[in-house]
């Protein structure tokens, strides 16, 4: 089972900040993705990196996977409360059972 | 708009109770997942489906079962209900590809 650390494990920060959390492993993803879960409800797909190096821009978000596809980051401009959530990175199997292995999570609040 | 349905939403059990969770999609999906998830932790994969009649364990299977009779329902077993098993039970499908997983809302498990 591929082993995926998230950090920070929480962050707290002032509206209009930037900000950046990080996805490593020991070992090579053949793909990666990251979710959004806010409170009560169920992860939400944010992006799926496929190509070391790749940089992918959603609004105020960008997404990075290294160029070894062992780690990957996701960087918020000019946070805002709405960001507010529990972000996860998950990496995809490369068999056909298609699975996902989570890691633990970076838990956002964005404050007014 | 359906997409992943799960009931109940919450629920007590007594230690050594039984109970199902159910989960239903209408997305004609053919991949679909069983997770836990713990406070301030991320999702573990507790078993998963490739397609009517064909399931197998994930990472945490122990104390669960699951069928797949048909394509839109994969509904989880708990047998005999212990402390450990208390957590938020997520349950997820999703199309060979694109590869996105849809999650449901959850169902929030305490077991005393």
């Amino acid at each position: 089972t591929q082993l995926l650390e998230q950090s920070p494990q929480f962050l707290s920060i002032q509206e209009g900040e930037n900000l950046t959390v990080y996805c490593n492993s020991s070992s090579v993803f053949s793909s990666l993705q990251w979710y959004r879960q806010e409170p009560g409800e169920g992860p939400v797909l944010l992006v799926t990196v496929v190509t070391g190096g790749e940089v992918k821009k959603l609004k105020r978000l960008t997404f990075q996977f290294g160029d070894a596809r062992k780690d990957s980051s996701l960087h918020i401009t000019a946070a805002q409360p709405g960001d507010t959530g529990l972000y996860l990175c998950a990496a995809i199997s490369s068999g056909s059972a298609r699975q996902l292995t989570f890691g633990s999570g970076t838990q956002l609040t964005v404050l007014p | 708009n359906a997409g992943v349905t799960q009931t109940p939403k919450f629920r007590i059990l007594k230690i050594g109770q039984s109970m199902t969770l159910q989960c239903t999609q209408d997305m004609n999906h053919n991949y679909m997942y069983w997770y836990r998830q713990d406070p301030g932790m991320g999702l573990k994969l507790i078993y998963y489906s490739v397609g009517a009649g064909i399931t197998d364990k994930g990472e945490v299977p122990n104390g669960y079962n699951v069928s797949r009779s048909t394509t839109e329902d994969f509904p989880l077993r708990l047998e005999l209900a212990a402390p450990s098993q208390t957590s938020v039970y997520f349950c997820a499908s999703s199309s060979a590809n694109p590869y996105e997983q849809y999650f449901g809302p959850g169902t929030r498990l305490t077991v005393t």
